[in-house]
């Protein structure tokens, strides 16, 4: 059974910095590329960043563009989201995502399969 | 890159058939075949009911299916029951790397 599970979530104050996690079991992680999307408390879903299998592409929204690193350890099965400078606006649950391969070797496809619960990231003074 | 356009409620009787829009432009919805649902109960995460615009995941009811047409893709729910009442986002890639946009969610009601 494929599970993410999320931690390190918490209140922070704005310019802060925390660090998120995911535990991934159940597949083969290094397999798959990975994706963080977060939900603002009542608002929609959004995309964050996403990385390859070997950690070697990695992409983000504008919005978190120089202050978010996406890393992975794949001997660990595990996933990271550093977040630095941290803004009210970056307050939402932050979800651990799996996507699925794409139609060529090494690419990912454009959703995602399996989602972890989320951790609740709230900043503010 | 501005976020897809989806109703903020629809409603439905228990049996009854609901569709569920979402309109983006050729840039995202329009432009390729990468459109995915997803449907998230109060607390929960999103769960994959939809992607590349019409396949099922296997273990989702084939009453939920999906279709695109122009720059508007279409999430339909056959034979309502009361399990389906849920918000559903919509999500398209949006053509560059790996950016992918999502609709503001549309909370669906089950009369």
């Amino acid at each position: 059974e494929v599970q993410l599970v999320e931690s390190g979530g918490g209140l922070v104050q704005p310019g802060g910095s925390l660090r998120l996690s995911c535990a991934a079991s159940g597949f083969t992680f290094s397999s798959y590329w990975m994706s963080w999307v977060r939900q603002a408390p009542g608002k929609g879903l959004e995309w964050v960043a996403n990385i390859k299998q070997d950690g070697s592409e990695k992409y983000y929204v504008d919005s978190v563009k120089g202050r978010f690193t996406i890393s992975r350890d794949n001997a660990k099965n595990s996933l990271y989201l550093q977040m630095n400078s941290l803004r009210a606006e970056d307050t939402a649950v932050y979800y651990c995502a799996r996507v699925p391969p794409g139609d060529y070797y090494g690419s990912g496809s454009y959703y995602f399969d399996y989602w972890g619960q989320g951790t609740l990231v709230t900043v503010s003074s | 890159q501005s976020a897809l356009t989806q109703p903020r409620s629809v409603s439905g009787s228990p049996g009854q058939s609901v569709t569920i829009s979402c309109t983006g432009t050729s840039s995202d919805v329009g432009g390729y075949n990468y459109v995915s649902w997803y449907q998230q109960h109060p607390g929960k995460a999103p769960k994959l009911m939809i992607y590349d615009v019409s396949k099922r995941p296997s273990g989702v009811p084939d009453r939920f299916s999906g279709s695109k047409s122009g720059n508007t893709a279409s999430l339909t729910i056959s034979g309502l029951q009361a399990e389906d009442e849920a918000d559903y986002y919509c999500c398209s890639y949006a053509g560059s790397y790996f950016l992918v946009v999502f609709g503001g969610g549309t909370k669906l009601t089950v009369l």
